[in-house]
């Protein structure tokens, strides 16, 4: 149970063009989503949480227009990074909560973006 | 505020030797306290979480944590350890309220033959 997918696993783009990152909740109901940045030999940087119908929160620093999350539904969430340049160029990891255990996030596999 | 801290950014240790990772926290509130493994390329795998329950908590692969109040500690050992063990492993807590998580830095376990 308590299964996060993403997709896509790995995705180049083009500079100047937006790429759309799926996290989808499998089997349980996700009230709430974190989107996180990891950059190579790091650790994971919250970058916004978002809740179903609401729009998401973002974390000092991260810019809101760039970074775009929607949380349509119980299932599924999306980040679309606008107008990509290489210094996105990072591995975005999603995770989702649920209701029945609020403390506990259950993590995606991860995306890893290149922006040539 | 809660925060959590690594000590250590890498610890190497021999095929067959005791692995232990340190992670303290700091927190008002009763913490719920998480460690997970990550392998190059791959999202996180939980390993094991403290929840106020026992304070001695066991996990996957072998590992386990003891949740020490008074040391603010939540440190993660396993016996013997493997060649698969070499990966980084983050320390985290839950953020009362909001439920965010705060990893740690990480800790890179490079095992030795």
């Amino acid at each position: 149970g308590a299964v996060v997918s993403q997709h896509p696993s790995w995705v180049i783009c083009k500079s100047g063009t937006s790429v759309k990152i799926e996290c989808r909740s499998l089997d349980f109901q996700a009230t709430t989503m974190f989107w996180y940045r990891q950059f190579p030999k790091q650790s994971l940087m919250l970058m916004a949480t978002s809740n179903e119908g609401s729009k998401a929160t973002y974390e000092q620093g991260v810019e809101k227009d760039k970074f775009l999350i929607n949380h349509a539904s119980l299932t599924l969430s999306t980040l679309t990074v606008t107008s990509a340049h290489p210094e996105d160029s990072s591995f975005y990891i999603c995770s989702a909560k649920g209701l029945e255990v609020a403390y506990e996030q259950y993590f995606g596999p991860g995306t890893r973006l290149t922006v040539t | 505020a809660q925060s959590v801290t690594q000590l250590g950014s890498h610890v190497s240790v021999s095929e067959g030797a005791l692995v232990l990772l340190r992670c303290n926290y700091s927190s008002s509130v009763p913490p719920y306290l998480f460690w997970y493994v990550q392998y190059p390329n791959q999202g996180l795998q939980l390993l094991l979480k403290y929840t106020s329950a026992a304070t001695l908590v066991k996990g996957i692969n072998g590992f386990e944590a003891e949740f020490k109040k008074s040391e603010t500690s939540f440190h993660l050992t396993k016996p013997s350890a493997h060649m698969s063990d070499a990966a980084e492993y983050f320390c985290a807590v839950s953020v009362s309220g909001t439920y965010k998580y705060i990893f740690g830095t990480g800790t890179r376990l490079k095992v030795l033959a």
